[in-house]
């Protein structure tokens, strides 16, 4: 079955861009049958989507990130990125990079990574 | 604030059946799949529905059913190893994107 690993610093300083690296195993992102997610929540909150890529290179983003938020493909390695830049300390959270199934019809999430905590702090 | 409305808490004792609910509107749950996840901190959120679908290896004591804008989880014979906070998600078309519950903490007294 498919696996996502995230990866990338745990600690990041105000100002500064966030990355993030989510590797796919067993599954190609290459696909059109899935979009590839990152999500993300803050200690003790709810869920928030970041954003989505579709196979064909589409995006699209949340509209309260989406002027700081992008999400870059590298097929080649089966894995996708998440880059958040003028990070702020609300921008400390845990982040999950997850497989949304696209079956003719927009579906939730079936498979989601172990997720990272990324702190912003100096 | 979340976008699908949870119970902040429900609790049941060993082998009850209890049922949690998502609360949303046409744009989410009216028009879209809904699945459930069980989150246990720390950890990431696990599927355990999927529309009326179970994912391999959970338990068929789980249900799911949804009426209109409002979706519910089903869960009989409660054991221990069902404790955690339940969260809810489906496509929202007014976001052009998903959103979810704000999760129900489900104690096992």
């Amino acid at each position: 079955q498919v696996q996502l690993q995230e990866s990338g610093p745990g600690l990041v300083k105000p100002s500064q861009t966030l990355s993030l690296t989510c590797t796919v195993s067993a599954g190609s992102i290459s696909r059109g049958d899935y979009y590839w997610a990152w999500i993300r929540q803050h200690p003790g909150k709810g869920l928030e989507w970041i954003g989505y890529f579709y196979y064909t290179g589409s995006t699209d983003y949340n509209p309260s990130l989406k002027s700081r938020v992008s999400i870059l493909i590298d097929r080649s390695s089966n894995q996708f990125s998440l880059s958040l830049k003028s990070v702020t300390a609300a921008d400390t959270a845990f982040y999950y990079c997850a497989r949304a199934p696209w079956i003719q019809e927009r579906l939730p999430f079936d498979y989601w990574g172990p997720g990272m905590l990324v702190t912003v702090s100096s | 604030q979340s976008a699908l409305t949870q119970e902040v808490s429900v609790s049941g004792t060993v082998g009850q059946k209890v049922t949690l609910s998502c609360t949303g509107n046409n744009d989410n749950i009216g028009s879209y799949v809904v699945a459930w996840y069980q989150q246990i901190s720390p950890g990431a959120p696990k599927t355990v529905m999927f529309g009326n679908a179970l994912p391999s290896g959970i338990p068929d004591r789980i249900s799911a059913s949804k009426s209109g804008t409002t979706a519910s989880l089903t869960i009989s014979g409660l054991q221990s190893e069902d404790e955690g906070i339940y969260l809810c998600s489906s496509w929202d078309s007014s976001l052009s994107g998903w959103v979810f519950g704000g999760g129900t903490k489900l104690s096992v007294l």
